[in-house]
């Protein structure tokens, strides 16, 4: 089945320090990709997305592009902020069922001043 | 997007009783979702609420644990019932809003505890 794996954290930077948080996914067909981030105490929020092979999701300094051929949408931000702290999630929806999102382990960032 | 709304937000529950989870969402939208986040681990989703019929469970849910209700295009509710401290989590209700392709949005989360 449908399956996403995302790098193990915590991931502990300093602040303005480049960001990278792998995701490898498995999926049949053409699955759309996402990125969501839970900060401390609060529910789930959309950071990104892309649809399409070499697409690129970008917000809030982060960006991530869907790469087919090695099945990845690496999370990335030029200069962490100690705002950025937040548990990060990967997630995939394939074409035939877009209503369910398989979600990775997620990934702990935690960025010190 | 859309502005999802739930009720309430964190709870304690005294075990082998039944809690109710609202989902109240800003628009109509079609498709509503339950999904469970247990303590320090991944989201995993629980059932499709359906307006108009029953709701559509994943494997390992089941309506008799996890009932919903889902009366109208903008409301939906999940009961957690004869809860043990295993349900001890945080519960999500999600929305695909029309127009947004496959875009899925959550709310802020129920965080229940149960001792």
């Amino acid at each position: 089945g449908d399956s996403v794996t995302q790098m193990e954290g915590p991931v502990t930077l300093s602040e303005e320090a480049f960001l990278t948080i792998n995701c490898t996914y498995t999926a049949t067909g053409y699955p759309s990709l996402f990125w969501y981030v839970q900060y401390p105490g609060e529910g789930l929020q959309l950071l990104l997305k892309a649809t399409k092979a070499d697409d690129k999701g970008s917000n809030k300094g982060f960006e991530a592009t869907y790469r087919k051929e090695t099945t990845s949408f690496h999370l990335e931000k030029g200069s962490v902020q100690v705002s950025d702290s937040a548990v990060y999630f990967c997630a995939l929806s394939d074409s035939y069922n877009t209503d369910k999102l398989i979600f990775g382990t997620g990934t702990r960032l935690q960025v010190f001043p | 997007s859309a502005v999802i709304s739930q009720k309430p937000s964190r709870d304690i529950c005294q075990r082998g009783t039944s809690l109710t989870i609202q989902c109240q969402v800003d628009s109509q939208v079609t498709m509503m979702f339950w999904y469970r986040q247990q303590p320090g681990q991944s989201l995993t989703l629980i059932a499709t609420a359906n307006q108009g019929s029953e709701a559509t469970y994943e494997s390992g849910f089941v309506i008799d644990k996890f009932p919903i209700s889902r009366p109208n295009l903008t409301f939906s509710t999940l009961t957690v019932s004869n809860m043990s401290p295993e349900d001890s989590s945080i519960y999500l209700c999600s929305v695909r809003p029309t127009g947004t392709g496959n875009t899925i949005y959550f709310g802020e989360g129920s965080w229940l505890t149960v001792v």
